[in-house]
């Protein structure tokens, strides 16, 4: 079944730096790939997601960069500010199967 | 319009008691999903329904039951609590085919669960 690894599991930066995560799938036929984010006690929410058929997707200080070939997928945060502390999650659904598969978490701090 | 809505929000149970989580969702989508949440662990896939009366297990199934009667409603069951399954508990939904859009999977906010 599908498998999706999540690096790293912590991630600080400085107020205004970038912050970037990075995942690996196992199933080639993984075709949408969901960011979400989870602030301490709440329910995980979309930020971003990307299909298969696209190679970049932007929106304002958020970006997600596929690489089919080499099966992963990243989340860059530019310009990062202190609400931007939070969990981050990665997942992958393979079509057909409408499982979806969820990274291992990356806590994300922003240092003031 | 409530979203993905969950039942109970808390609850502590006995080694070997049973209970029923509830998720209700109102937006018409096929997809529901259970998944538990442990430190380091992420998001684990317990069961999911591609639509009423579906089922299929996830990554990890054992010692829950789950039932989908209704469109809107997704139970997930624990026959004999163990500690081993305290965590917090997602339910989420997805896919509205009506619309053929695929859209992202919803969260209902979670329930803690703590078998002693």
């Amino acid at each position: 079944g599908e498998n999706v690894e999540q690096h790293p599991s912590t991630l600080s930066v400085q107020e205004g730096d970038s912050a970037v995560i990075k995942c690996t799938y196992s199933d080639s036929a993984s075709n949408y790939f969901p960011w979400y984010k989870q602030e301490l006690g709440k329910r995980p929410q979309l930020i971003i997601d990307i299909r298969s058929n696209v190679g970049e997707k932007k929106d304002q200080r958020i970006a997600v960069t596929l690489n089919k070939t080499a099966k992963h997928f990243s989340l860059h945060i530019t310009e990062t500010q202190p609400e931007d502390s939070a969990v981050y999650f990665c997942a992958a659904r393979i079509q057909g199967a409408q499982k979806l598969v969820f990274g291992q978490g990356t806590r994300l701090t922003i240092n003031p | 319009n409530a979203g993905v809505t969950q039942t109970p929000k808390f609850r502590v149970l006995k080694t070997g008691q049973s209970m029923t989580l509830l998720c209700a969702q109102d937006m018409n989508h096929e997809y529901m999903y259970w998944y538990r949440q442990d430190p380091g662990m992420g998001l684990r896939l317990i069961h999911y329904s591609v639509g009423e009366g579906t089922t299929a297990k996830g990554e990890v199934p054992d010692g829950y039951n789950v039932s989908r009667l209704k469109k809107q409603n997704f139970l997930l069951g624990l026959e004999s609590a163990a500690p081993s399954q305290t965590s917090v508990y997602f339910c989420a939904s997805s896919v509205d085919r009506a619309r053929r859009v695929d859209t992202e999977a919803f969260f209902g906010q979670g329930t803690r669960l703590t078998v002693v």
